[in-house]
């Protein structure tokens, strides 16, 4: 069955550069959200996009931003990358609220 | 302000012990808390939880929520070393879409 694609699933940038990470949700999901997990931290909820549309916002900074294509795909651009950065960024997606959602296998983000 | 905390950070036991994992919360609007395992990557979803006193069961895997003390238990039988994971709570408000997790806690199976 088809999951959640992220990509890439590794990305090495330096500090001040940016980065875009890749989400595509399973075919006919609706909504996409987007986490942030640190080393050894619970994952952080950053951004929601449902139907295209912002659906919820959580702790992202402002260097942040993202936004859901016509595909539904999701696309989290960051910039001025800072070391805090280093983190795995998951995706998750569902067509039916975030109890049912499934996450993607994430993009590991080393900030250097 | 909200929290969620799990108990015990790491634990490490032997092949076909019994665990119980804590998730205690302090939540304003709670509506349900879900459990994930995870694992090198992706949490996976274990359960989730709205009604108190109602046991969920999958296999070795059981857990039940107390809305009047506040805290949920995930139990694991007869535990293999497959079940060495991260084992995450996370709760989601009334109105809510998105989920607050606990910082986990990390399971080691040894056989």
């Amino acid at each position: 069955a088809a999951g959640v694609i992220q990509s890439p699933r590794h990305l090495i940038k330096e500090k001040r550069e940016t980065a875009t990470l890749k989400c595509y949700p399973i075919p006919r999901h609706d909504t996409v959200y987007w986490y942030q997990q640190g080393p050894g931290q619970d994952p952080q909820f950053l951004i929601s996009f449902y139907e295209k549309m912002q659906s919820d916002k959580g702790s992202i900074p402002d260097r942040f931003s993202a936004q859901q294509f016509s595909d539904y795909h999701s696309e989290l651009n960051m910039s001025s990358l800072e070391l805090g950065d280093s983190a795995l960024y998951f995706c998750a997606s569902s067509n039916g609220g975030v109890t049912e959602a499934f996450f993607g296998q994430g993009t590991r983000l080393t900030v250097v | 302000e909200d929290k969620v905390v799990q108990s015990p950070l790491s634990l490490v036991v032997h092949e076909g012990d019994t665990v119980t994992l804590n998730c205690s919360y302090e939540v304003t609007n709670f509506r349900s808390l879900l459990w994930y395992k995870q694992e090198k990557k992706a949490p996976t979803f274990l359960f989730m939880l709205t009604s108190s006193g109602i046991e969920k069961k999958s296999g070795r895997l059981s857990s039940i929520l107390d809305k009047k003390e506040l805290f949920s238990i995930l139990n694991i039988t007869a535990t293999q070393t497959g079940d060495s994971a991260v084992y995450l709570c996370a709760y989601i408000l009334t109105g809510a879409n998105n989920l607050f997790f606990g910082t986990g806690t990390r399971l080691t199976v040894i056989p």
